[in-house]
């Protein structure tokens, strides 16, 4: 238990359905993530939340598309995804967005796009 | 931009080896550096972590030292176990100001035999 929950653990969804992943965190935590995690790729990150204000965006399309209403929750909405879109969707968070400070990751979401 | 180089996989050894996962970085600031570990399926846990030249983080057997003038952070332990099968992420986070985000190597699986 990490203290980082994700849900669903497993998505499957058509290019132009319109479905949310749901991170939760029970530490305390201000800071929080969104990771693409690709077979034999490192770790993208996709998206920093800092407390509820987006600090960091890597060029992610606009059919991803991150909400954080508050410091606990984190949303990652999806819509006409394409097929190389298919991975394993990491949360993570942290106390706040220092350097020394380790993040703490949830399972994943892992997604199929048909 | 910072990186992170680990040595490729996939690594397989038997019960009571020696392991050693090799990870160079570049960075232009003063990095702090980790070793995640991912079971699998599961999310990515802080194995350990080192936040200035010299330091040595250790957990549950495994250490990494940091190493300023190599540019290393080299994963060891002395005897594996079956468990210890996972894939292992190198990863730094920049500490010169800003949302430092994580970068990571792109790991290495691990399978011990018994």
């Amino acid at each position: 238990e990490t203290g980082v929950t994700q849900t669903p653990r497993h998505l499957v969804m058509g290019m132009t359905n319109k479905k949310s992943l749901k991170c939760e965190q029970h530490l305390g935590h201000n800071a929080m993530y969104w990771y693409k995690q690709s077979a034999k790729k490192p770790l993208e990150l996709m998206f920093v939340y800092s407390l509820e204000e987006r600090v960091e965006n890597n060029s992610v399309p606009s059919r991803f598309s991150p909400e954080c209403p508050n410091s606990s929750h984190l949303f990652l909405h999806l819509h006409t995804l394409q097929p190389e879109d298919s991975a394993l969707y990491l949360c993570a968070s942290s106390p706040g967005t220092g350097g020394n400070q380790p993040q703490h990751f949830g399972d994943g979401t892992r997604l199929s796009i048909l | 931009g910072d990186s992170v180089t680990q040595m490729e996989g996939p690594v397989t050894l038997s019960e009571e080896a020696f392991l050693t996962i090799n990870c160079t970085y570049t960075a232009t600031g003063y990095p702090s550096l980790f070793w995640y570990v991912q079971y699998p399926g599961e999310g990515l846990q802080l194995l350990l972590k080192a936040t200035k030249a010299d330091d040595k983080g250790s957990n549950k057997g495994f250490e990494a030292t940091y190493r300023k003038e190599t540019t290393s952070f080299h994963l060891e332990k002395g005897s594996v176990q079956v468990s210890d099968s996972a894939v292992y992420f190198c990863a730094l986070r920049d500490n010169s100001g800003g949302a430092q985000k994580l970068v990571f190597g792109q790991g290495t699986r691990l399978t011990i035999n018994p």
